[in-house]
């Protein structure tokens, strides 16, 4: 069962404008999370990071954003560029160093 | 930089062959995992090890078989590969236990006929 879900297989995006990019979980246990970022062919890159004892990571043009109760997270990003399209993938960390990933959002960028 | 290398980037093997998947990451992380990238699936994780000849099973096992012995060293077996096991295996390491980040080879694309 999946317990890192990303609803939205795709999203595009005007160049300059916000992509939002969410992400929901079931286990209420997991306490620290991530967005990866992945181009074709290669492997993912670690994005931004959050922990269950804060709402809200800012990175620059790359905010994380954390509802506890909702079980849900989200990653804004703000101004959007062409650059920015690739593969985002939500992970959630039980005690431990388990990773749970998400199913991934395709976003495009458009110039 | 952490570098994590993976022998191939891509495969194309029968079905029955046997697949050696290497990884070799070169900053002296403890953990290491495997991982499959299936498309609507993301990732999954396969085998994972937190040291030397230690290794413990992910979330989807079967049809694989994992051997640690070197720190730097992972590599993922497919004793007689079948079409389902078709798709992107992922390695990473990371540091240490708990929440520390994992960091990622590129990838090697396994296509079986």
């Amino acid at each position: 069962d999946q317990q890192v879900k990303q609803n939205s297989p795709s999203l595009s995006v005007q160049e300059g404008r916000i992509s939002i990019l969410n992400c929901d979980y079931t286990n209420s246990m997991f306490d620290y999370f991530l967005w990866y970022k992945k181009y074709p062919a290669e492997g993912p890159t670690f994005l931004i990071s959050i922990s269950s004892i804060k709402d809200k990571n800012e990175d620059g043009r790359f905010t994380v954003f954390l509802n506890k109760s909702a079980k849900h997270l989200s990653l804004h990003i703000v101004p959007s560029q062409p650059g920015d399209s690739a593969v985002y993938f939500c992970a959630a960390v039980l005690t431990g160093n388990q990773f749970y990933f998400g199913t991934g959002t395709s976003l495009t960028v458009i110039p | 930089d952490v570098k994590v290398t993976q022998s191939s980037r891509y495969l194309v093997k029968r079905t029955g062959e046997k697949v050696f998947l290497e990884c070799v990451q070169d900053m002296d992380h403890e953990n290491m995992f495997w991982y499959r990238q299936d498309p609507g699936l993301g990732l999954r994780l396969i085998y994972f090890s937190y040291d030397v000849k230690m290794k413990e099973k992910g979330d989807i096992p079967e049809g694989y078989s994992v051997s640690r012995e070197k720190k730097e060293r992972f590599s993922l077996i497919l004793e007689s590969t079948s079409t389902n096991q078709t798709s992107m295996y992922l390695c990473a390491s990371s540091l240490s236990w708990g929440r520390a980040e994992q960091f990622f080879g590129p990838g090697t694309r396994l296509t079986v006929l």
